[in-house]
């Protein structure tokens, strides 16, 4: 089974600046990764699929980027609406899994 | 609008059974797998398993195997996620989503989650 591993646990960001999170696969994913976004008391929502397709809706500050094990979602300049915990999720391997999570909090 | 709309937050004891739902809308039911994920109390998520409701195709996760049972009635467009014994660890939200893709894929739209609280 593939482990997929979040860091940092929590990234504090102020308004306006960028934030990186990175997301690392146990073994190779290629681009078959996922990014969702979870805001309090909420459903996840889908930001990325196929690691940098956005889904639809989603605003350009929102980036995805990698393959194989090592990936990364940028936000270019965090509004307000964007501090909740980040999960990204793997399809390549059989059972797809998620990694522990990043919140981003305000600075 | 594609839409998953779930059945209420349930409170069972231990030992009881439960059978929760999850219902599609405006889109073709049985030409997208359907899962199932768990989150427990202030933890991250949990992929359970995925259901393909055109013929009942059924995937678990090794952890889920055995502990929950997927099934899906075509003809009501709708989900389920059952336990024959809860426990109290069974509690948790529990969110359906969509699958795209195939029997891999990426989850959208999402539930408004169940909520499913097993307490003696």
């Amino acid at each position: 089974e593939i482990v997929m591993t979040q860091s940092p646990a929590t990234l504090s960001v102020s308004p306006g600046e960028r934030a990186t999170l990175s997301c690392r696969a146990s073994q190779s994913v290629s681009s078959n990764l996922a990014w969702y976004q979870q805001k309090p008391g909420q459903a996840p929502r889908l930001l990325i699929y196929g690691a940098s397709t956005r889904a639809t809706g989603i605003p350009a500050r929102f980036s995805g980027s990698g393959s194989g094990t090592e990936f990364t979602l940028t936000i270019s300049s965090l509004q307000s609406e964007d501090f909740a915990v980040y999960y990204c999720q793997q399809y390549n391997n059989w059972p797809p899994g998620f990694g522990g999570g990043t919140k981003v909090e305000i600075k | 609008e594609v839409q998953l709309v779930q059945s209420g937050a349930e409170v069972k004891k231990p030992g009881e059974s439960l059978k929760i739902s999850c219902k599609g809308s405006g889109y073709s039911f049985t030409s997208y797998w359907i899962g199932w994920v768990r989150q427990m109390p202030g933890k991250g998520l949990e992929w359970m398993g995925i259901i393909y409701p055109g013929d009942s195709d059924t995937r678990y996760s090794p952890s889920f195997q055995g502990q929950v049972t997927i099934s899906a009635d075509k003809s009501i467009s709708t989900a389920y996620l059952q336990w024959s014994s809860l426990k109290a660890s069974d509690t948790a939200m529990y969110y359906c989503a969509r699958q795209h893709h195939d029997a891999r894929g990426w989850f959208d739209p999402w539930g408004q989650g169940t909520l499913v609280t097993v307490s003696s």
